[in-house]
């Protein structure tokens, strides 16, 4: 089946570690985003990409970085000098990526001891 | 800037009570909008879209929205709710051609059996 794969579904840090999260797709879709979703708050965009090897920030990257060396993939690190991390994290992709429809990965609970 | 408004953060209703879940945006270029829908437990997913035609599309599950340019509205409605339709719904707007899109708060939707 296709879709999009997040691992681990549940993952605690001590507060001052980096953390990778990470998304995988077998839809063969150009863009990818990250999501954080908090309650009452709905989804803010961290990053984007929209082509391997090429990514944006969203409107709440601080903190956060990512890559993009394959196209199935798109991993997220939650750096230290993110100052609130503990929160839902929602990777997607769109096939063309223009306004097209978002396909989502069941997501990761971050939480920060 | 771009932003998409829900008008009622929860909503209680009894089972085969009509539906109608409020969603406003700001932006003044053409956009496609999008309601997500996500089940307990489940991924975020679509549950239908508007991109370009007739303004009142329909959805899976019985759901349709229209689509008022003048008032800036893509309501989301439901003649007759069932026990199943709990759930949280996102009302999402993206600049058409664009990368970014832009969530509503949630609605969270409880129906009683």
């Amino acid at each position: 089946d296709g879709g999009i794969t997040q691992s681990p579904k549940y993952l605690f840090r001590k507060e001052g570690q980096n953390v990778t999260l990470s998304c995988e797709q077998n839809l063969n879709h150009d863009a990818m985003y990250w999501y954080r979703q908090d309650p009452g708050q709905g989804l803010r965009l961290i990053y984007y990409s929209q082509i391997v090897n090429d990514f944006q920030k969203g409107d709440i990257a601080e903190g956060y970085s990512v890559s993009r060396e394959k196209k199935e993939s798109f991993p997220l690190t939650v750096t230290s000098a993110q100052k609130n991390p503990t929160a839902f994290y929602l990777c997607a992709s769109t096939q063309g990526g223009r306004g097209d429809t978002q396909y989502f990965g069941p997501g990761t609970r971050l939480t920060v001891l | 800037a771009q932003s998409v408004s829900q008008h009622n953060h929860h909503v209680i209703l009894s089972e085969a009570a009509s539906l109608e879940l409020g969603c406003n945006y700001s932006y003044g270029g053409t956009v496609n909008l999008f309601w997500y829908v996500q089940y307990p437990g489940q991924h975020l997913q679509l549950l239908l879209k508007y991109f370009s035609g007739d303004p009142l599309v329909k959805g899976i599950k019985g759901f349709e929205a229209e689509f008022i340019k003048s008032k800036f509205s893509f309501n989301l409605r439901k003649p007759s709710v069932q026990w199943s339709d709990t759930a949280e719904y996102f009302c999402a707007v993206t600049n058409t051609g664009g990368f970014k899109t832009i969530f509503g708060a949630g609605t969270r939707l409880f129906v009683k059996a």
